[in-house]
């Protein structure tokens, strides 16, 4: 299982900012990659995800997105607001194990 | 879009019980669930993978005895924590990849043991 890098750990943006949190791996062979939210006292639930033959896809104001070059996965939220507040995890892409980093925690300041 | 249901969302015991949670799939059939605990403010764990009509896979540390997974279905995988003490009190999560490869969670299982 390769490692997977989040960053930052935590995160704080003004309403209305743009939040931006990155996942990097050693090998970004994939064919479909998540990204996860989770609120306090509940399960994670799928936000947005991508699938190789794309290098982005945009839902709403969340954007993910994939730089090869970089090895790196990338969520964008525009226009962010309190509600975005909670943890969001990005597993590694394809697998059929999936162990997940220790997340980012976003707060949304109002 | 596809959905993983956990039952109960909380429960309190009473230590040396035993406690189980149910995993179902709603609306696909799941050959393969995950078990994670999560602790406040911290990643999911794995647990364990359980495989429909075969025994679970632990991950490393992870007590099988204390920790029994029943997959006696294709849309429900149950977790079992025995003799239960407080130290076992978690949120504990499932998953399950859908048809369409998806991985969708339930909504969680907090488990506090008095």
């Amino acid at each position: 299982q390769q490692q997977v890098k989040q960053s930052p750990q935590s995160l704080i943006v003004q309403k209305g900012g743009i939040s931006i949190i990155n996942c990097a791996y050693e090998n970004t062979a994939f064919d479909y990659f998540p990204w996860y939210q989770q609120f306090p006292g509940k399960g994670p639930a799928l936000l947005i995800a991508i699938r190789p033959d794309v290098s982005e896809k945009k839902e709403g104001r969340f954007t993910i997105s994939f730089n090869k070059s970089a090895k790196q996965f990338s969520l964008h939220i525009m226009d962010s607001q309190p509600g975005d507040s909670a943890t969001y995890f990005c597993p590694p892409p394809g697998g059929f194990k999936t162990i997940f980093g220790a997340g980012t925690r976003l707060f949304v300041k109002a | 879009g596809a959905v993983v249901s956990q039952h109960p969302s909380r429960v309190i015991c009473k230590s040396g019980t035993s406690v189980k949670i149910e995993c179902r799939s709603l609306d696909f059939q799941a050959t393969t669930m995950f078990w994670y605990r999560q602790f406040p403010k911290q990643s999911l764990m794995l647990m364990a993978t359980s495989n429909e009509g075969s025994k679970a896979t632990y991950e490393q540390g992870v007590e099988k005895d204390k920790f029994l997974i029943n997959h006696a279905s294709l849309t429900l995988s149950t977790l079992t924590v025995t003799s239960a003490h407080p130290e076992d009190s978690s949120f504990y999560i499932c998953s399950a990849f859908s048809g369409t490869g998806e991985l969708f969670f339930g909504e969680g299982s907090r488990l506090t043991v008095l």
